[in-house]
């Protein structure tokens, strides 16, 4: 089946480690996206790319770093200059030239110990 | 930028009863609107979307319409099931130099007891 796999489900990590979540897409979507849900925050943008070997930064982008080496790969590392990373992440995917409905992976919980 | 606001929750009804979330938004241009859902532990669903005004969106028992002249979308249900306890987000598509990304709101609480 189509979809967006994102691993793993849960992460824990030390202060001052980096860690990478994985996002793989295989509905030969051209943008993926990645996305920080807080409680009650909604979802705010951390990344994203439209094509491969190109990326953006979104609206809280510090303290994280992307790749899009494969149309179907965008990892997000997060950083240890990120402040405050316990979070929940989700990876997003859309085709170019639609509406802008985005596909979501299941996401992945990181906590910081 | 483009915003969305909706109802603050948590929302909690009885089961059958008739649901209502208020959803406004700020836009310079026409954006497509949605609705996501959210169940506990996982990713965002898309429940249903409208793409122009005055489109009615539906799914699931679920509706919401495009109304350009109030800037709103707000999702409703004639008779809400235990099942449709989740998180709903409202959302809308911004476009920024060629690229679709998708503004949401805070998010609403959904509760429903039997």
């Amino acid at each position: 089946d189509g979809g967006i796999t994102q691993s793993p489900k849960y992460l824990f990590r030390k202060e001052g480690q980096n860690v990478t979540l994985s996002c793989e897409q295989n509905l030969n979507h051209d943008a993926m996206y990645w996305y920080r849900q807080d409680p009650g925050q909604g979802l705010r943008l951390i990344y994203y790319s439209q094509i491969v070997n190109d990326f953006q930064k979104g609206d809280i982008a510090e303290g994280y770093s992307v790749s899009r080496e494969k149309k179907e790969s965008f990892p997000l590392t997060v950083t240890s200059a990120q402040k405050n990373p316990t979070a929940f992440y989700l990876c997003a995917s859309t085709r170019t030239g639609g509406s802008g409905e985005l596909f979501f992976g299941e996401g992945s919980r990181l906590t910081v110990l | 930028g483009d915003s969305v606001t909706q109802m603050e929750g948590p929302v909690t009804l009885s089961e059958e009863a008739f649901l209502t979330i208020n959803c406004t938004y700020t836009a310079t241009g026409y954006p497509s609107l949605f609705w996501y859902v959210q169940y506990p532990g996982e990713g965002l669903q898309l429940l249903l979307k409208a793409t122009k005004a005055d489109d009615k969106g539906s799914n699931k028992g679920f509706e919401a319409t495009y109304r350009k002249e109030t800037t709103s979308f707000h999702l409703e249900k004639g008779s809400v099931q235990v099942s449709d306890s989740a998180v709903y987000f409202c959302a809308l598509s911004e476009g920024i130099q060629g690229a679709q990304k998708l503004v949401f709101g805070q998010g609403t609480r959904l509760t429903i007891n039997p």
